[in-house]
């Protein structure tokens, strides 16, 4: 079951911090986050293996809480370069395949 | 150097038709897929492989079906094609679950 993305569509100012959610109805093994421009192949962007660790990668950070089955992808003082589609994609264990979401477009005006 | 790479990128073709998309990975990936985005960017699992295993999702038609001649590529085969495939199929490739996945460019994929 395709896990929900919320919201579907934010517009940020440059400096301007966003949060993007996704939440699934199952038990989780790990969540993917990716980003994808368009035109473009969706691109790597974090991983969160069930245990609810917290990951950053500079102005991005993601967290995973295991009992909600959910998890937050967190932009601050957001680039124009932010810009795209934000996708998280579930292993819900006995799939052993990505699910992802609808996707969050994300833009970022100077 | 590419490290998954897709061919072609772009492919036109007629309903009914029978097509094939290429794929190959450097990274030296246990694991390759194939994803399907169409026109509202839904990003959907096809299929997964690695030398020992093929998971095919349950909503596939059985008109695709993926060919690995060896672990570093993983091409996909669709028999008469319909006007419903039309869309963007990524190949990508990673070390296992639970590890990153890396994405070709994609293929287009438009049918007459």
């Amino acid at each position: 079951q395709q896990p929900v993305q919320s919201p579907q569509a934010v517009i940020l100012r440059e400096g301007e911090d966003a949060v993007i959610n996704c939440s699934s109805s199952k038990a989780l093994y790990s969540v993917h986050w990716y980003r994808q421009k368009h035109g473009e192949a969706p691109v790597f962007l974090m991983i969160l293996l069930k245990g609810g660790e917290q990951k950053g990668h500079e102005k991005i950070s993601a967290s995973f809480n295991e009992k909600k089955q959910q998890s937050s992808l967190y932009l601050t003082a957001s680039q124009l370069s932010y810009s795209g589609t934000y996708f998280c994609g579930t292993d819900a264990g006995s799939a052993r395949q990505l699910t992802f979401g609808s996707g969050t477009q994300l833009t970022v005006l100077p | 150097d590419t490290a998954v790479s897709q061919t072609p990128k772009y492919l036109v073709t007629q309903m009914g038709n029978d097509k094939s998309i290429k794929c190959e990975q450097n990274l030296g990936h246990d694991t390759m897929y194939w994803y399907k985005q169409d026109s509202k960017k839904f990003l959907k699992i096809m299929f997964s492989y690695n030398n020992k295993e093929l998971i095919i999702n349950e909503t596939v038609p059985n008109r695709f079906s993926p060919k690995s001649p060896d672990k570093a590529h993983l091409n996909l085969h669709i028999n008469s094609l319909e006007l419903g495939d039309s869309a963007v199929y990524f190949c990508a490739s990673s070390q296992g679950r639970g590890q990153p996945q890396h994405f070709g460019d994609g293929t287009r994929l438009s049918i007459l």
